[in-house]
């Protein structure tokens, strides 16, 4: 079945710092979404990207869907302790995908001042 | 305000003993899931269902159940609680190709 990985697994880095995470998925995707989990809360939506090569920014969050539509990337620029939590890339497969989602496995972003 | 509510938000259980955990959404989604989040696993799907009367097993089933007799409600039901089974517990719903929607999630411990 359709996997998806997402690297590193945890990241702490000083305010003012960049970060990034990276997703990729064993299938070629439909689109891609990425969401956000606070500490304690629920995942959120960010945003979603379909086109190969598309990128997005909300921010200072820039995002990145591949040219073959098997990888993403998430990049925050300058980090605040706002920007804490968990980020989940979210794939739905390009056939045989139905509605669902698969998840990727997280990163987990620390931010110290 | 369309929402997705599950509850409870907290069970303890016994070993061996049947939970149902309840998902209630307001959005008239036709597509729900059921998620399980552990430490270095994300957030793993156990079953999902695309309209009234349809489920679908997930990557993790084993020791689940759904029911879908209406649009709103997606109970999942473990038929014999087990301590590989305490985690934390999504329940998510979305269109067709649009963002999903996740509650507030349910903590359940087995013991």
């Amino acid at each position: 079945g359709q996997q998806v990985m997402q690297i590193p697994q945890y990241q702490h880095v000083q305010e003012g710092e960049d970060f990034t995470t990276y997703c990729n998925s064993s299938t070629t995707l439909s689109n891609i979404q990425w969401y956000k989990q606070r500490p304690g809360g629920h995942p959120v939506f960010l945003i979603q990207l379909v086109k190969s090569g598309e990128v997005k920014k909300q921010k200072r969050l820039t995002f990145q869907f591949g040219e073959a539509k098997k990888n993403s990337s998430l990049h925050i620029t300058a980090t605040q302790t706002t920007d804490v939590g968990t980020y989940f890339c979210a794939g739905r497969g390009l056939t045989g995908g139905g509605n669902k989602l698969t998840f990727g496995t997280g990163t987990q972003l620390k931010v110290e001042l | 305000d369309a929402e997705i509510t599950q509850s409870p938000r907290h069970k303890i259980t016994e070993t061996g003993r049947q939970v149902t955990l309840a998902c209630h959404q307001t959005w008239n989604h036709n597509n729900m899931f059921w998620y399980r989040q552990d430490l270095g696993h994300g957030l793993r799907l156990i079953h999902y269902s695309y309209g009234v009367q349809d489920t679908n097993k997930g990557e993790v089933s084993d020791g689940y159940s759904v029911s879908r007799s209406n649009t709103e409600d997606l109970p999942l039901t473990l038929e014999s609680a087990a301590s590989s089974q305490t985690s934390v517990y999504f329940c998510a719903s979305r269109g067709t190709n649009t963002e999903a929607f996740f509650g507030q999630g349910t903590r359940l411990t087995v013991v």
